[in-house]
């Protein structure tokens, strides 16, 4: 089964709206962390924003914040007032703390689209 | 200053070839990792080092070889190249378990 599954393989957005991209995950430790990540077109991997299960508000950095409903096991990015430079592929990710191997369990990526 | 560098940026060798893609991180991790992304731009982990031992060494060919001469380089060596190795090579580190950091990829090309 999916741990990290990212429902959305393609997304278009005008610019300046907010987008929300979907990370649901399955696990069954009580304590694990969720990660985004960002690829542009140039390749490389920009880490974005990071929740622990155990963190009671929602992360927010700059114009990403992060969804996070336990209950629900999603943890959605929200990119407010989108910009052509977010067009990107977006990676979600999730690490189980009693996993002692250090692994990060990645999601497909959405590609993500800002129209002018 | 460059956080996480590999060399090379870019890779064009014919099948049947030796090479080497090498990682460099002036972070202080003390945890280094190789992942292969692939054309649907799916990331695979392959290798990870934890102040230089192997912890992380999942389901790859053994033409494929790591190697952590220091905590701050983990270099990977790939034998007989084969047309299906051509993908996206990233290195990343970590302080343990935290947040990876990756390098710029080397985009290997077999012909």
């Amino acid at each position: 089964a999916q741990k990290i599954t990212q429902t959305q393989p393609g997304m278009f957005v005008q610019e300046k709206e907010a987008v929300t991209l979907d990370c649901t995950y399955d696990t069954s430790d009580q304590s694990y962390g969720l990660f985004w990540y960002k690829q542009p077109s140039s390749g490389e991997m920009i880490f974005l924003i990071y929740q622990g299960s155990y963190d009671e508000q929602n992360a927010t950095e700059g114009r990403y914040s992060l969804n996070f409903q336990k209950a629900r096991k999603s943890a959605n990015l929200v990119i407010s007032a989108s910009q052509l430079g977010d067009s990107a592929m977006y990676f979600c990710a999730m690490r189980e703390w009693g996993d002692s191997n250090y692994q990060l369990i990645w999601g497909a990526g959405t590609k993500l689209i800002i129209k002018p | 200053d460059t956080a996480v560098s590999q060399t090379p940026k870019y890779l064009v060798t014919q099948m049947g070839n030796d090479k080497s893609i090498k990682c460099e991180q002036n972070l202080g991790h003390d945890t280094m990792y190789w992942y292969k992304q692939d054309s649907k731009k799916f990331l695979k982990i392959m290798f990870s080092y934890n102040n230089k031992e192997l912890i992380i060494n999942e389901t790859v060919p053994n033409r494929f070889s790591p190697k952590s001469p220091d905590k701050a380089h983990l270099n990977l060596h790939i034998n007989s190249l084969e047309l299906g190795d051509s993908a996206v090579y990233f290195c990343a580190s970590s302080w343990s378990t935290d947040t990876q950091y990756f390098g710029p990829g080397t985009r290997l090309t077999v012909l």
